[in-house]
């Protein structure tokens, strides 16, 4: 079946730069993507969102760009904190289902070097 | 209040155990879910309840049976476990269920012996 897969499983960057995680998905359908945030011990938490018809969304520290041509997807975070270490998901809706269903990639784990 | 709580946060088990995972959230969320996550792996879907009603059931077997009280109450019951169920279960909810915003509770970490 159609999966959501990371480029790289682990990155390290040092603090204060700028991060960049990538993602790749297959799934041409696929019309909403989000990424997740899960900290050690803890549950995923929501980051940032994308819908299709969106090349780019911003948020605070965050951006999240969407390459419909090549199905990729990648979550930049500026100004990098020890605070953002962690194991970022991303996720799609698959297009066939409300967005109750979605399918998180394998994640890639960030961690910031002091 | 902006929390999923989850209880018990972690749970040893007995394969001939028949246990409880709880869930709960304020927030005035109408869908409710279960995931089932591994080590090292992204979280796996496994129930969806939409206004109390389940919606979505990911061909779980049925040693994991799930209830929703109420909109603000979510279980999972087990019974029968086998050793390789062992995982953290996650709950979450959302506003509604056509949005993928969901707020995760820390989960409960199960291992069947």
């Amino acid at each position: 079946g159609e999966s959501v897969g990371l480029h790289l499983p682990t990155l390290s960057v040092q603090e204060g730069d700028n991060s960049i995680i990538n993602c790749a998905y297959s799934n041409s359908a696929s019309d909403y993507f989000i990424w997740y945030k899960q900290e050690s011990g803890k549950g995923p938490q929501f980051i940032i969102d994308i819908r299709s018809n969106m090349d780019k969304r911003q948020g605070q520290r965050v951006t999240v760009l969407l390459n419909k041509t090549v199905k990729h997807l990648s979550l930049q975070i500026a100004a990098t904190q020890p605070g953002d270490s962690a194991v970022y998901f991303c996720a799609e809706n698959p297009g066939n289902f409300g967005n109750e269903k979605l399918t998180f990639g394998t994640g890639t784990r960030l961690t910031i070097i002091p | 209040d902006t929390e999923v709580t989850q209880t018990p946060k972690h749970l040893v088990m007995g394969m001939t155990n028949k246990k409880s995972l709880k869930c709960e959230q304020h927030m005035g969320h109408r869908a409710m879910y279960w995931y089932k996550q591994k080590a090292k792996k992204p979280p796996e879907l496994m129930f969806v309840y939409s206004y109390e009603k389940l919606s979505i059931n990911e061909s779980v077997p049925s040693r994991f049976s799930p209830e929703c009280p109420n909109s603000s109450l979510l279980n999972l019951h087990l019974h029968a476990l086998q050793p390789e169920d062992s995982a953290l279960y996650l709950c979450a909810s959302s506003l509604r269920e056509n949005t993928g915003e969901l707020f995760f509770g820390e989960g409960s970490r199960l291992t069947v012996l």
